[in-house]
C-alpha cells in the first residue's frame, strides 16, 4: 500500500482555519484519499474522501494537488471539539481490500481557546 | 444513525483466560473489522470479515481468532490472554460489495487489561 506522511502535531486557535497537510508521493492512479479523525477516548470517525477533485462536506474541505502527490484537509473554523488525531489514508479503489484502512501515526491537532 | 456497539468499554482479565470481545452493528454492513491501538504503533488490523462465516487475517492475527455467525455480530477471541494483548480494541464496519469507498464506522473501543 502507498504510504502517507503527516506532521506529528499542529496547533491552531479557536475559530481560525486549519490546514492539515498530507504527502503521498507514491499514490497510484486508483487510490482514493481518505481522512479520519479520532477524538480523545473515542473510535475514529470518517471526515472526508476524494480522488482528484476538491471536495467539501459539512465537516471539512479536501484540497488535492493536481499531481495527487499531496492533499490538505481544511477545517474552516476550528473549534475546541476539533482537537483530535487526524489520519490521512490511501485506499485502493478495487481489488480484494474490502475497504481495509491502514492507519499511520496521524497529526495531533491542538486547538487553543 | 449508524451504530457500532462494543460490549464493554473496560475489561480486566487474567493471563491465560479465554476472552471474548463482542461487536454489533445495526446497518446491515457486510464488512466488519477488528483493530488494536497501542501508543506509538497506531491502529493495526487484526482480522476482518466480508460476510457471515467468512474471515481474513489482518496484519497481526497471532493470538487471536474471530467468529461471525450472524451478519450484525463480529466477535474477537483471545484464546489464552497474555499481558502483551493489553490494548485498546476497536471494531469497525462498512458496507461492502463494489462500494469500496464508503465510510467505515467505528465503535467506542474496549480497553482490555490483562494481568
Amino acid at each position: 500500500d502507498a504510504k502517507t506522511t503527516q506532521p506529528n502535531s499542529m496547533e491552531s486557535n479557536e475559530e481560525e482555519p486549519v490546514h492539515l497537510p498530507c504527502n503521498h508521493s507514491t499514490i497510484s492512479g486508483t487510490d482514493y484519499i481518505h481522512w479520519y479523525r479520532q477524538l480523545p477516548s473515542q473510535g475514529p470517525e470518517y471526515v472526508i474522501h476524494g480522488l482528484t477533485s476538491n471536495v467539501n462536506n459539512r465537516m471539512a474541505s479536501l484540497a488535492i494537488a493536481e499531481d495527487r502527490k499531496s492533499s490538505t484537509l481544511i477545517l474552516h473554523r476550528a473549534t475546541l471539539r476539533d482537537a483530535a488525531v487526524y489520519y490521512c489514508i490511501l485506499k485502493p479503489a478495487g481489488g480484494t481490500s474490502y475497504g481495509k484502512l491502514t492507519f499511520g501515526q496521524g497529526t495531533i491537532l491542538t486547538v487553543h481557546p | 444513525d449508524v451504530k457500532v456497539t462494543q460490549s464493554s468499554r473496560y475489561l480486566v482479565k487474567r493471563t491465560g483466560e479465554k476472552v471474548f470481545l463482542e461487536c454489533v452493528q445495526d446497518m446491515d454492513h457486510e464488512n466488519m473489522f477488528w483493530y488494536r491501538q497501542d501508543p506509538g504503533l497506531g491502529l493495526r488490523l487484526i482480522y476482518f470479515s466480508y460476510d457471515v462465516k467468512m474471515k481474513e487475517k489482518g496484519d497481526i492475527p497471532e493470538g487471536y481468532s474471530v467468529s461471525r455467525e450472524k451478519k450484525e455480530r463480529f466477535s474477537l477471541i483471545l484464546e489464552s490472554a497474555s499481558t502483551n494483548q493489553t490494548s485498546m480494541y476497536l471494531c469497525a464496519s462498512r458496507t461492502g460489495g463494489h462500494l469500496l469507498n464508503t465510510e467505515a464506522f467505528f465503535g467506542q473501543g474496549t480497553r482490555l487489561t490483562v494481568v
